[in-house]
């Protein structure tokens, strides 16, 4: 069975930084690309960063040069830096595994919450 | 602005069908793999569609995709009022290198 659980969230002040992670179990995670999805009270979806199972990474105009997302094979792990904070990055983030060209399993997300 | 444009709202009575449209550029959808989310209120979206019309193991064929050009869509069929959700279409953009999504469309079972 596959699971995503995020961690990390949580109230920061503008400008200050957090470390989300999100640990995989029951599919072969060095194969899969990942994603940090993330979506704004009462907003639709926003893509922030993807990683390639070989460690490719891109990310959003909008936390490029502030994010850095990183993943350990070893521990089935993903995570995401998130540096100068701003109110606009107030959102859910969803961990998501990819496969087959979409966005196939969804972790149940972590709020991040920046205060100004 | 959404980068994939879909209608805010659609709406039918129970048993009827629903289709969700889903717009975009030859950059996106016109060469990429068109996926569908659902998403009810306060949990993490779903996946319902992906490469344009295939459905994960275990999700009633009540719900289909497909896709012409650089539009697709999103139908449910047998209408139930357990629908009542989010949809949200997605795919890849080359030209962005990014991951582009519609503004979601909220389906409501009258």
């Amino acid at each position: 069975q596959v699971r995503l659980v995020e961690s990390g969230g949580g109230l920061v002040k503008a400008g200050g930084s957090l470390r989300l992670s999100c640990a995989a179990s029951g599919f072969a995670f060095y194969d899969y690309s990942m994603t940090w999805i993330r979506q704004a009270p009462g907003k639709g979806l926003d893509w922030v960063s993807d990683i390639s199972g070989s460690g490719n990474t891109y990310y959003a105009d909008s936390v490029r040069g502030r994010f850095t997302i990183s993943r350990d094979n070893a521990k089935n792990s993903m995570y995401l830096q998130m540096n100068s904070l701003r109110a606009d990055d107030t959102a859910v983030y969803y961990c998501v595994g990819e496969y087959s060209n979409s966005l196939h399993y969804w972790g149940q997300g972590t709020l991040v919450a920046v205060s100004s | 602005q959404s980068v994939l444009t879909q209608p805010p709202s659609v709406s039918a009575a129970p048993g009827q069908k629903v289709t969700i449209s889903c717009s975009g550029s030859s950059s996106n959808i016109g060469n990429n793999y068109v996926s569908w989310y659902q998403q009810f209120p306060g949990t993490a979206p779903k996946l319902l569609i992906y490469d344009n019309n295939m459905r994960p193991s275990g999700l009633p064929d009540r719900f289909s995709g497909s896709k012409s050009g650089t539009s697709a869509t999103l139908g449910i069929t047998g209408l139930q009022t357990g629908d009542e959700a989010d949809y949200y279409c997605g795919t890849w953009d080359s030209s962005l290198s990014a991951w582009v999504f519609g503004g979601g469309t909220k389906v409501t079972v009258l």
